[in-house]
Formats: structure tokens, C-alpha cells, sequence
């Protein structure tokens, strides 16, 4: 079975350091990979990607995230943090069964 | 243009009725998919549909009986509410089961 797990439920950051979501998955076969963020009362929003390729993968508001085949690992990171980039994030994988398996998320918050 | 849009947005019901949460997409997508975010923002799929096919039924309550009259719409209907059913709901779709999924706005079920 597949799975993703976020080890923090909380990362706080002050603005202008650089940041890192964690996130670590389980899945049979070559994974496909997401990161999501959640503003407050709002749907989600697709961030960013792996599938193949590039190791680095870029994304919308200058995050990116790096995938790690032998650490199963697939952190989000910024260089520069926000204090609107506030939110929570959402780590996910899909199968090509249908079955997509989010993670518990961390909310991240980045002070002034 | 929304993309992704569900109705209604608030949705307050007594135990036992039945109600109907409604999602259009305008993106042009294959898949469309139902989640159940509860209150500790965890995140839980219950359903995904691929051209119209039911593919997932992720051990959801019969209770719970999604419809999907076209690729672009997929419905939720809901007997017999109960107060463990109180959650935000979302629609999602996506253009192929394994790539980001975009996410409505959630529908905000309360069972009183």
C-alpha cells in the first residue's frame, strides 16, 4: 500500500531564512509526486511535481522540492521564506489505480 | 473563470436529512475526484471517477453515492446525514489519474 508521511505538524520559519517542508513516501513502482498548499478556507493549490526526470523540481511562488530515491524522500523548500507564504502544505502521490494518498500536512509559519 | 466550482459553499442540515453537494469543472478533465477534510485538516479521498466510471470507492458509507451525469460534473448525495459526517468537502479533477489534481473551493457540511 501506498504512503506518505509529513513528520512535522508545525514548521516555523522567520521571514527572509530559507525553509523546508518534509515529506517521505511509500509507494510500489515509480512514484508520482505532488506538493499542495492550503490557504485558510480555500480549496488547494497545485504547487509543484516529480515524475521523472530532474531530480529538482521548480514550482509556482519560487518553491521547489527535491526528490531523493534512496532516502524515499521528497522535501519542499524556498529560499527565501514569505510571511505570505503562511499555510498549510500537502504532500501527495498518485497511482494510476485512481488511489491518491495525501499526507496529514504542516502548517507552515513564517514570522515577520 | 472558476475552473473548479462546487455549490452550495455553506451547508447546515439536521441528522437524518439527505442532501446534494454539486462540482463542475470547466478544465476539460478526464478525472474528477471527492474528498472529505476533516477537522484536523486531514485530508481523505472517497471517490475517483474516470470518464464517467466510478474507479475508487475508498471504504466510504453507502450512505454516500456520487454521480457523475457528464465528465464535467461530478455530484455527491448524501442520506441520512449523520453528525460524523460534518466535514469540508472538495471536489477535485485532474486532466489523467496519475497528474495534479485542482481543487474546488469545499463545501461546508454541518450536521446538527
Amino acid at each position: 500500500a501506498q504512503s506518505v508521511a509529513q513528520p512535522e505538524d508545525q514548521v516555523n520559519v522567520a521571514e527572509g531564512n530559507p525553509l523546508t517542508v518534509k515529506c517521505t513516501y511509500s509507494v510500489s513502482g515509480n512514484p508520482y509526486l505532488f506538493w499542495y498548499v492550503q490557504y485558510p478556507n480555500r480549496g488547494l493549490q497545485f504547487l509543484l511535481k516529480y515524475i521523472t526526470g530532474d531530480n529538482l523540481v521548480k514550482g509556482s511562488y519560487g518553491f521547489e522540492a527535491e526528490f531523493n530515491k534512496s532516502q524515499t524522500s521528497f522535501h519542499l523548500k524556498k529560499p527565501s521564506a514569505l510571511v505570505s507564504d503562511s499555510a498549510l502544505y500537502f504532500c501527495a502521490s498518485n497511482t494510476n489505480a485512481g488511489k491518491s494518498t495525501f499526507g496529514d500536512g504542516t502548517t507552515l509559519t513564517v514570522k515577520p | 473563470d472558476t475552473a473548479v466550482s462546487q455549490t452550495p459553499k455553506y451547508l447546515v442540515t439536521q441528522m437524518g436529512n439527505d442532501k446534494s453537494i454539486k462540482c463542475e469543472q470547466n478544465l476539460g478533465h478526464d478525472t474528477m475526484y471527492w474528498y472529505k477534510q476533516d477537522s484536523k485538516k486531514f485530508l481523505k479521498i472517497m471517490f475517483s471517477y474516470n470518464n464517467k466510471e466510478l474507479i475508487i470507492n475508498e471504504t466510504v458509507p453507502n450512505r454516500f453515492s456520487p454521480k457523475s451525469p457528464d465528465k464535467a460534473h461530478l455530484n455527491l448525495h448524501i442520506n441520512s446525514l449523520e453528525l460524523g459526517d460534518s466535514a469540508v468537502y472538495f471536489c477535485a479533477s485532474s486532466d489523467d489519474l496519475l497528474y495534479e489534481q485542482y481543487f474546488g473551493p469545499g463545501t461546508r457540511l454541518t450536521v446538527t
